[in-house]
């Protein structure tokens, strides 16, 4: 089946610090990866929908500045958190799928900001 | 506007017996897809289950089935023999048109334990 590898699996890092997490999907183009991000014993909140070869579009709410997310490929989509602070400490997850296809996920990334 | 409920915060199940956890849409799209995933503790998404609005048999998969009933707009994943390593997380989700780029709407969740 489609398999979608996400990394790092985790992440400490001191305050201020810009964080990479790359999604890549292995056996499949996925023309449209998604990212979430989810709180303990929450469901998965959408960040930001992302198309290789245009701009991501972001959920109401989500800092672009902050979440910059860059689908470089049809294989690959990053997301980095710019100066990281302690609130955004959470389980980053990303997504891809093909058109009328189940959404296929990554292991997520835990992400710990001291 | 799509949205999914599961009114089921958490549910506990006797292993070897069948669970039925709850999910119920609202959608004004006449074609969608639901779909079923399962989230351990160690946090991924494991695709479990889906099912076509236009479907005319309920899906199975394995110890999976989908209890699809369109005109009550519930689409309930039953798990028979239920097993320790059942016990996790699980999301309803439906797909929105390709309007809405194609995204998927998660419920809240059940938390299912299987107890031994």
């Amino acid at each position: 089946g489609a398999v979608v590898s996400q990394h790092p699996s985790r992440v400490i890092c001191k305050s201020g610090t810009s964080v990479k997490i790359e999604c890549r999907s292995l056996d499949f183009q996925a023309t449209t990866m998604f990212w979430y991000r989810q709180f303990p014993k929450q469901s998965l909140m959408l960040m930001a929908t992302s198309n290789e070869g245009s701009k991501a579009t972001y959920e109401q709410g989500v800092e672009k500045d902050k979440f910059l997310i860059n689908h470089a490929s049809l294989t690959l989509s990053t997301l980095t958190v710019t100066s990281a602070h302690p609130e955004d400490s959470s389980f980053y997850i990303c997504s891809a799928s093909l058109r009328n296809q189940p959404q296929h996920f990554g292991d997520g990334t835990r992400l710990s900001i001291l | 506007a799509q949205k999914i409920t599961q009114t089921q915060p958490g549910m506990f199940v006797q292993e070897k017996e069948a669970v039925t956890l709850d999910c119920t849409y609202d959608t004004s799209d006449p074609s969608y897809g639901l779909f079923w995933y399962k989230q351990p503790s160690s946090g991924e998404m494991i695709f479990l289950i889906y099912q076509g609005s236009y479907d005319q048999q309920n899906a199975t998969e394995g110890r999976y089935s989908l209890n699809f009933q369109k005109a009550r707009k519930s689409a309930n994943l039953v798990i028979s023999a239920s097993q320790l390593g059942d016990s996790a997380m699980y999301f309803c989700a439906m797909r929105g048109n390709s309007n809405t780029g194609n995204q998927f709407y998660f419920g809240t969740g059940t938390s299912l334990t299987v107890i031994p």
